[in-house]
């Protein structure tokens, strides 16, 4: 148990499903990421907040939308994906998002399965 | 294009053994060191990170860093079936706005009963 919670852990959507996953931290940090994970890939960073504010986004489709509405909650808010967008989404925090503080600490994820 | 290379493997070795990953980096200017360690069907879980140049040793890990080489390794000693997982290298620069953390494809280790 990393104090990073995610729900739901398995999801399957259709490609006209609009759903969302949820992450929570209960470590105090100020920085929350969601990753992609899929097969053979190494995981790839997807979005950044730190206190609240997005500060990275890695050209990701605009069918992902994400909302931290603070510091201890992130959103991931799915919207026609694609059958390529099955994986695993893995939400982290850090303390902060530079110096010794930026370790971060995984959540469970969701396993995504798009049909 | 900030890259981090692992060999992919899968890397066996026998029970007891020692297992030697290897991690090599492109960005110099690269100041933090991760090893996540994650079994199938798991997230990603921190073993060791690493900032100076030199050994860092946790029980039965040792990372060890050189950056004038860019790369750092972990060390397993007497490794168990039990470390048996996908070991991710990670490394991340810090300073500027483009700093983050870039993970390797990871290495599949296999310790033999």
């Amino acid at each position: 148990e990393t104090g990073v919670t995610q729900t739901p852990r398995h999801l399957v959507m259709g490609m006209t499903n609009k759903k969302s996953l949820k992450c929570e931290q209960h470590l105090g940090h100020n920085a929350m990421y969601w990753y992609k994970q899929s097969a053979k890939k190494p995981l790839e960073l997807m979005f950044v907040y730190s206190l609240e504010e997005r500060v990275e986004n890695n050209s990701v489709p605009s069918r992902f939308s994400p909302e931290c509405p603070n510091s201890s909650h992130l959103f991931l808010h799915l919207h026609t994906l694609q059958p390529e967008d099955s994986a695993l989404y893995l939400c982290a925090s850090s303390q902060d998002l530079r110096g010794r503080g930026e370790t971060q600490y995984f959540g469970p994820g969701t396993r995504l399965l798009v049909l | 294009q900030k890259e981090v290379e692992q060999n992919s493997g899968p890397l066996s070795v026998p029970e007891g053994a020692i297992a030697s990953l290897n991690c090599t980096y492109s960005d110099r200017g690269s100041q933090s060191f991760f090893w996540y360690r994650q079994y199938s069907g798991k997230s990603p879980e921190l073993i060791m990170s690493i900032y100076s140049n030199g050994d860092k040793e946790d029980g039965r890990f040792t990372a060890q860093l050189n950056k004038a080489s860019q790369y750092v390794s972990l060390l397993i000693r007497d490794s168990q079936p039990s470390d048996s997982a996908t070991y991710l290298c990670a490394v991340m620069a810090f300073g500027n706005r483009d700093d983050k953390i870039i993970f390797g494809k990871g290495t599949r280790l296999h310790i033999l009963p």
